[in-house]
């Protein structure tokens, strides 16, 4: 069964720290990956990755896609107080249609 | 565009009655889909919808659930009869395209937060 396996499950750092978020997929026949904010409310896009863009950033913000290791990273430096949400990692093939498989989370809090 | 809308913010019910939650995709987006959140169990994809037609039900989690897109620009999911174990926040959330292109990145509203008593 494909799936989507998000770590650690919650991080607490202090600003200005810099943080990793690990997303690892199992599905066959990959097609993209999405990284998902998710504050109080609605999950925003922060950015898709494909086999040939295996490679964002945005400001304090990058990703990474490892295709070899199935697994994706998202790095966020000098983090902020504002950075403090879930982020979710969502992972899509053409087996799954048009629907995308999430992961659970990462649950990060940033403290001043 | 508003983004997606939802309707209601909050839902507080009794087990037993029926729930009725409201998407308003934004406009030309030609994928609808709907979700549920908990924290056991995370973003789970109850149904999809293309072109106003329900392509993927399977994760409609039994017969009490049921979802209806009668045209582009609105659709709802309906629990009868509702049980304590849906509480959970429901999102819709709309896309330009199918996945594996650019334009099918999804856009979700604020959410449903529903409790049953």
């Amino acid at each position: 069964e494909d799936k989507v396996v998000q770590s650690p499950l919650s991080l607490v750092v202090h600003e200005g720290d810099t943080v990793t978020l690990n997303c690892s997929y199992e599905v066959t026949n990959f097609r993209s990956l999405l990284w998902y904010k998710q504050e109080k409310k609605a999950p925003t896009f922060l950015f898709m990755l494909t086999s040939s863009g295996i490679e964002k950033k945005s400001g304090r913000l990058s990703s990474i896609l490892d295709k070899k290791e199935l697994s994706s990273i998202l790095n966020i430096t000098a983090t902020q107080t504002g950075d403090s949400a879930i982020y979710l990692c969502a992972v899509d093939s053409p087996n799954t249609g048009n629907q995308f498989y999430f992961g659970t989370g990462t649950s990060l809090t940033v403290i001043p | 565009d508003a983004g997606v809308i939802q309707s209601p913010r909050h839902e507080v019910t009794e087990m037993g009655q029926e729930v009725t939650l409201r998407c308003k995709p934004i406009s030309g987006h030609d994928y609808l889909f709907w979700y549920r959140q908990t924290m056991m169990r995370g973003l789970e994809l109850l149904i999809y919808f293309n072109n106003n037609v329900p392509i993927d039900d399977s994760g409609m989690p039994e017969d009490r659930f049921s979802a209806k897109m009668p045209n582009a620009s609105f659709s709802t999911l309906k629990i009868q009869p509702s049980e304590p174990r849906d509480s959970a926040v429901y999102f819709c959330a709309s896309s330009l395209q199918g996945s594996g292109r650019i334009g099918s990145i999804q856009y979700f509203g604020a959410g449903t937060r529903l409790s049953v008593l």
